[in-house]
């Protein structure tokens, strides 16, 4: 079955800190994989997506994605976060067939202490 | 970029009354939009999706007749909660794809906020 699966539910990290989210898929065929934020009391917005290509994928606001196809992984990270990057943030994969679906992980909720 | 908007941002009405939510693209044509119900502290879950012109193609476990979706043109769908009670409260959110489906981005809406009472 296809699933999307983040392990981090809650991180809480301080300015300046590293940060990497996990996301892993299990897709039978070509995936395509997505992530997306959302901050507080807004919509979702895309951070970044990988179809093909270098699996190393750069998005805005200063995060970056790898897609590890050996470990069904696509992880989120950025260098150095910022209290501006509290939000709630999906990994969400869809196949590359004719429907267009996503599934979407369960969410980690990122806060960052000033 | 591109936009999508939804009608309305929130909604309380009673049980048994039909609550119907609109999604527009707003600076593209939309050949497919799906529907998403969110519950709080939770992820999203793919409800249906439609294709302008044709019928929605609902996920399962999800009662065709209870959430009627209309995708009447490339920029609009609409999905009418019918005899809606307090279990269908949730938090509803839009997404529409500009492409062909598979390959193509989402972009979300703002989502509807709807409590039955």
């Amino acid at each position: 079955a296809q699933s999307v699966s983040q392990h981090n539910h809650h991180v809480i990290l301080s300015e300046a800190a590293s940060l990497e989210l996990g996301c892993n898929y299990s897709y039978g065929g070509t995936v395509n994989l997505f992530w997306y934020v959302q901050y507080p009391g807004q919509h979702l917005q895309l951070l970044l997506k990988y179809f093909s290509g270098d699996p190393l994928v750069k998005g805005i606001k200063g995060f970056e994605a790898e897609f590890i196809k050996s470990k069904f992984s696509f992880n989120l990270r950025k260098p150095s976060v910022q209290w501006s990057d509290t939000a709630e943030y999906f990994c969400a994969g869809g196949g590359s067939g004719n429907t267009g679906k996503l599934i979407f992980g369960q969410g980690t909720t990122l806060q960052v202490k000033p | 970029g591109a936009v999508v908007s939804q009608h309305p941002s929130w909604v309380i009405c009673k049980s048994g009354t039909s609550v119907k939510i609109e999604c527009r693209s707003l600076d593209f044509q939309a050949t497919t939009m799906f529907w998403y119900r969110q519950f709080p502290k939770q992820s999203l879950m793919l409800m249906a999706t439609s294709n302008e012109g044709s019928k929605a193609t609902y996920e399962q476990g999800v009662e065709k007749d209870k959430f009627l979706i209309n995708h009447a043109s490339l920029t609009l769908s609409t999905l009418t909660v019918t005899s809606a009670h307090p279990e269908d409260s949730s938090f509803y959110i839009c997404s529409a794809s500009e492409g062909g489906p598979g390959t193509d981005t989402q972009y979300f809406g703002p989502g509807t906020r709807l409590t039955v009472l």
